[in-house]
Order: structure tokens, then C-alpha cells, then sequence
């Protein structure tokens, strides 16, 4: 069974920094693409981040461009999002998606990040 | 903005057919994708492509496309599937994704 687990929920203040993590299992993550997907309270679901299979490649919405990083350890399953620079508006429920292209067919159960002073 | 446009809500009696819509200009070039999102939880995948299904999803679920337009069909709603609705795709020029702003359906 596909299982992708986030963490590094937390509350940040804004100008602040976090580190969110997903640990996937149940299949062959290094053959996966890995997306980051974030839903803002009560709004609808936003594009955040992918990385390529061998992390060799990386896409940025335009709203997170140049503050968030995405990565991957194949060797530990895990994808990664390092959030610089945290804003009010980036405050949503952060989801890691596998898929490959835009179909994104494995979802995690989200983690929260809240930045507020 | 998205580029791709969703109705905010649609509703539906028990047992009848609704059709779900997503517009855009890349969805003639692309499929939309479909996932379903319940209060508290996770969007779950529910069609994808040209008709792809996943393992679980009930074939009540379809979709078709038609210009710039692709459509969730569900023939004979439950309860069950009272949620909101989220198309994906590409967009126009095929590097980046993108959500449509997502539609409530309620059951009545």
C-alpha cells in the first residue's frame, strides 16, 4: 500500500523559516516524480512544487519562487520542502503528492503550517 | 488565478446524474484530472486521462472532454459523494500544473 507521511507541522513567525518532510513507502519512490500541493483554510487546492524523479529537476509556483526549495533523498524515501522567508499567505494544510505528470495519484494526509506573529 | 475555471457548486438529487465541468484552453491539448476532497481529509485521485479509473473508485465516476472542456460525470450520485470536486492539468504551454478553483457538490 502507498503511503506518504508528512511532517514538521508548526507555527512560524512571519519572515521565519521551516522544514516540511514526507516519507513515502509502499513503492519504488526514486521512479516517482514528488509534488508538494498546498490548501490554504477554506480555499482551494494550490500547486506549490515538484521535483523529477532523480531530483535533477525542480518547478516552482510563482508564489513560493526563490523562498521555497524542494529535495529529495531516494536513499531514505523522503521529499523534502524547505520554506524560507514564510509570508501570512503561505499558511495552508501542505500536502506531498507522488505522480507522475499532472496526474497526482497518492496523497498524504497533509501537515499544517502556520505563520502568524 | 487558475487557468482552469470550475463551477463553485453544484447539486444534485439522490440517485440522479450531474456533470462536474472544468474550462480551460489547455484541456484541449490536455485531460483533466479529477480528485475528490471530503471535510478534513485528503483530495483522493477519482478519473484520470481519457478515462482512467483507480483501483477503489466506483465506475459511477467518468469523465469526457470536448474542446476546451472536461467533465466529471457521476451517473446515479450517493450520499457518499457529497464533496468537493478538484480538476487538474497542464497548463497552455504544457510546463506547469494547474488546479481549477474546485466545485462543492451537494447531494440532496
Amino acid at each position: 500500500e502507498v503511503q506518504l507521511v508528512e511532517s514538521g507541522e508548526g507555527l512560524v513567525q512571519p519572515g521565519g523559516s521551516l522544514r516540511l518532510s514526507c516519507v513515502a513507502s509502499g513503492f519504488t519512490f526514486s521512479n516517482y516524480a514528488m509534488h508538494w500541493v498546498r490548501q490554504s483554510p477554506g480555499k482551494g487546492l494550490e500547486y506549490v512544487s515538484a521535483i523529477n524523479s532523480n531530483g535533477d529537476t525542480t518547478y516552482y509556483a510563482d508564489s513560493v519562487k526563490d523562498r521555497f526549495t524542494i529535495s529529495r533523498d531516494n536513499s531514505m524515501n523522503t521529499l523534502y520542502l524547505q520554506m524560507d522567508t514564510l509570508r501570512p499567505e503561505d499558511m495552508a494544510v501542505y500536502y506531498c503528492t507522488r505522480g507522475n505528470s499532472s496526474i497526482l495519484d497518492s496523497w498524504g494526509p497533509g501537515t499544517l503550517v502556520t505563520v502568524s506573529s | 488565478s487558475s487557468e482552469l475555471t470550475q463551477d463553485p457548486a453544484v447539486s444534485v438529487a439522490l440517485g440522479q446524474t450531474v456533470r462536474i465541468t472544468c474550462r480551460g484552453d489547455s484541456l484541449r491539448n490536455y485531460y483533466a484530472s479529477w480528485y475528490q476532497q471530503k471535510p478534513g481529509q485528503a483530495p483522493v485521485l477519482v478519473i484520470y486521462g481519457k478515462k482512467g479509473r483507480p483501483s477503489g473508485i466506483p465506475d459511477r465516476f467518468s469523465a469526457s472532454r470536448s474542446g476546451n472542456m472536461g467533465s466529471l460525470t457521476i451517473t446515479g450520485a450517493q450520499a457518499e459523494d457529497e464533496a468537493d470536486y478538484y480538476c487538474n492539468s497542464r497548463d497552455t504551454s504544457g510546463n506547469h500544473v494547474v488546479f481549477g478553483g474546485g466545485t462543492k457538490l451537494t447531494v440532496l
